[in-house]
């Protein structure tokens, strides 16, 4: 079981905007940072966003981070066939840990 | 441009143990740390530790406290990690990443599959 609670799939079709949430405890997300990555099949994962709503260079503005408590979401806005993925969500309790992941599937 | 290069996929018995390695270049290797991240098949991500390349301080994952040592060759700029007493749950893609704000580069993996 993951520390950090994800839904293990979601869905959009192309231009609609889904979001992803991410739920822990006051010892991880409650109290540092959350971060998301994605992964594409048969790759490694790549940094979306940092400290809960950063964007690192190169990644579009159609992804976005937010959090509140000890709950965050990924939004992804105006979905693409290639957002086709899986999506993980990490914090800091202790070690990192992170969630399950969610399928992305767009249809 | 930034790269991390995995070594390759290796097939190991239980008891044995795997050495990866994670050639970095592309920058300054000292300003950054490295953590290794492992994936079983058809699971998600687990963090396994992190390695200064600064100054080589550890902090490893409770769970493999004792089997796992993390190193590095700034001459070489290359990251190690070592898993000794090889069990067929360790059978995963194993991956390298620079880690600073989030783990930004990632090493392409390397399979380890350990089977009798």
């Amino acid at each position: 079981q993951s520390v950090l609670t994800q839904p293990p799939s979601a869905s959009g079709t192309p231009g609609q905007r889904v979001t992803i949430s991410c739920s822990g405890s006051s010892s991880n997300i409650g109290s540092n940072y959350v971060y998301w990555y994605q992964q594409l099949p048969g790759t490694a994962p790549k940094l979306l966003i940092y400290r809960n709503n950063q964007r690192p260079s190169g990644v579009p503005d159609r992804f976005s981070g937010s959090k509140s408590g000890t709950s965050a979401s990924l939004a992804i806005s105006g979905l693409r066939s290639e957002d086709e993925a899986d999506y993980y969500c990490a914090a800091w309790d202790d070690s990192w840990v992170f969630g399950g992941g969610t399928k992305l599937t767009v249809l | 441009q930034v790269q991390l290069v995995q070594s390759g996929a290796e097939v190991k018995k239980p008891g044995a143990s795997v050495k990866v390695s994670c050639k970095a270049s592309g920058y300054t290797f000292t300003s950054y740390g490295i953590s290794w991240v492992r994936q079983a098949p058809g699971q998600g991500l687990e963090w396994m530790g992190w390695i200064s390349a600064y100054n080589g301080n550890t902090n490893y994952a409770q769970k493999l406290q004792g089997r796992v040592t993390m190193t590095t060759d700034t001459s070489t700029s290359t990251a190690y990690m070592e898993l000794r007493s090889l069990r067929s749950d360790d059978t995963a893609v194993y991956y390298c990443a620079r880690d600073l704000l989030g783990w930004d580069y990632w090493g392409q993996g390397t399979l380890v599959t350990v089977s009798s």
